[in-house]
């Protein structure tokens, strides 16, 4: 099993749509990541989260919002989806000590109609 | 955002030929990662470099941290199929901030048989 699981994989949907994208982890780091891929792009930081307690906005954060429901676990979403939110969307975590590794989940692919 | 700079974009190569790609930036990291993504799948990560100058070896991977701190070279020898996919290069600038990765957008690779 993958130590960074995000659900769902794939998923269409609508403009207007909420949609949630979830992330567990089984690597018992402290430090979770959103990104989101574009073709042609490097990987670009919404929301990290250093802690429970601790919600950050990265660099591309308008239009979604997050969840840190346990160490585990973090959930993406996006209130009211559109068209050029369709993107691949990957979870990532690292550890609070030690050198700075970033461990991907297998990511979600969304695509908004 | 911020964003590294992967060359070449794209390289088909035979099978067996040796591959160099190189990651450069205007800014020093201090730390350099090298990821392999397979299509629909997460980045996995195949070397990690934390010192300049540091060469380091993962079978047939070999990645080196620039002198300058503003570069990586990746390169593959005896390349095979399994070896298609997008690397891309990771860099960090300080320790244990998570918010400072940052992202090339990958070196394209296909290997001709």
């Amino acid at each position: 099993d993958a130590d960074v699981t995000q659900t769902p994989r794939n998923r269409i949907t609508k403009t207007g749509k909420r949609i949630m994208l979830e992330c567990s982890q089984t690597k018992g780091h402290d430090r979770m990541y959103w990104y989101r891929q574009d073709p042609g792009l490097g990987l670009q930081l919404i929301y990290y989260s250093f802690d429970v307690k601790d919600i950050n906005k990265g660099e591309i954060s308008d239009g979604y919002s997050v969840s840190r429901q346990a160490q585990a676990k973090f959930s993406l979403s996006l209130e009211s989806a559109i068209p050029n939110q369709t993107a691949l969307y990957f979870c990532a975590t690292s550890d609070l000590v030690g050198p700075g590794e970033l461990f991907f989940g297998e990511g979600s692919r969304l695509t908004v109609l | 955002g911020q964003q590294l700079n992967q060359s070449p974009q794209s390289m088909f190569i035979q099978e067996g030929e040796d591959v160099s790609m190189n990651c450069t930036s205007s800014s020093i990291f201090n730390t350099w990662l090298w990821y392999k993504q397979d299509p629909g799948e997460g980045p996995v990560l195949l070397i990690a470099l934390y010192k300049a100058g540091e060469l380091t070896s993962n079978g047939r991977l070999t990645a080196q941290f620039g002198i300058t701190r503003k570069d990586s070279f990746l390169n593959i020898s005896a390349s095979i199929p399994s070896d298609v996919g997008i690397y891309f290069c990771a860099g960090l600038q300080g320790y244990n901030y998570g918010q400072n990765f940052v992202f090339g957008p990958g070196t394209r690779l296909s290997v001709l048989p």
